[in-house]
């Protein structure tokens, strides 16, 4: 079920943007593109979703290549307690909710 | 809105005892969803479940179970608990409708001795 493909780890300086990439090349019409992240031993906490648009909100961007092949999610200003392990996720939206995780990408901002 | 809430966040047992841990979702979220994570395995998709009726399941033995009760408050139970039954156990809660996000509580970390 490895739906999506993530760097296992990246660092990042305190300030700057940070630019986690996910690769999904199998995904379908109908699934969408979700981001969650985990602090330490705490429950997922969701960021952002998209199905062909960018998107962006207060915590988050998403930009999904044209061929929706993959993505990116940008933090703008990574803080420190911006680290976390982060999940993207590609699920349709059709009221079951079983999100699939994979293992992330390890997001450590750094002083 | 108040968040959704596990308990209990913490418990110990031992082997071959059965554990019962329980979800209560956010005001007017019906969908249940359990995930168990591991180190070794990740987060795993348990069940979901929807109007007290089991509407999904995951890949695990049949000693896992749940219920949900009329008030959307859902219940997981793990009978004959085994070593590899200590993980933190996450419910992740929506209103069950299509295109809705899951919502995730802080968990129920058991270890079993």
């Amino acid at each position: 079920d490895a739906k999506t493909t993530q760097p296992p780890s990246m660092d990042c300086a305190e300030g700057r943007a940070a630019n986690l990439p996910c690769n999904h090349s199998t995904i379908s019409g109908n699934e969408y593109v979700y981001w969650y992240r985990q602090i330490h031993s705490q429950g997922p906490q969701y960021i952002i979703h998209g199905l062909k648009n960018n998107e962006t909100n207060e915590m988050a961007s998403l930009i999904i290549t044209e061929d929706r092949k993959s993505s990116t999610l940008i933090l703008p200003h990574a803080t420190l307690r911006d680290t976390a392990v982060y999940y993207c996720i590609v699920s349709p939206q059709t009221g079951a909710n079983n999100l699939f995780f994979g293992t992330g990408t390890r997001l450590t901002v750094i002083p | 809105k108040a968040g959704v809430t596990q308990t209990p966040r913490y418990l110990i047992k031992t082997r071959g005892q059965q554990v019962t841990l329980s979800c209560s979702p956010i005001s007017g979220h019906r969908s249940v969803s359990w995930y168990q994570q591991t180190p070794g395995q990740g987060l795993q998709f348990l069940f979901e479940y929807f109007s007290e009726t089991q509407r999904n399941k995951g890949n695990f033995p049949g000693r896992f179970s749940g219920r949900q009760f009329s008030n959307s408050r859902s219940e997981m139970n793990v009978s004959t608990l085994e070593l590899g039954d200590s993980a933190l156990y996450l419910c992740a809660t929506t209103t069950g409708l299509a295109g809705e996000t899951q919502y995730f509580g802080p968990g129920t970390r058991l270890l079993v001795l």
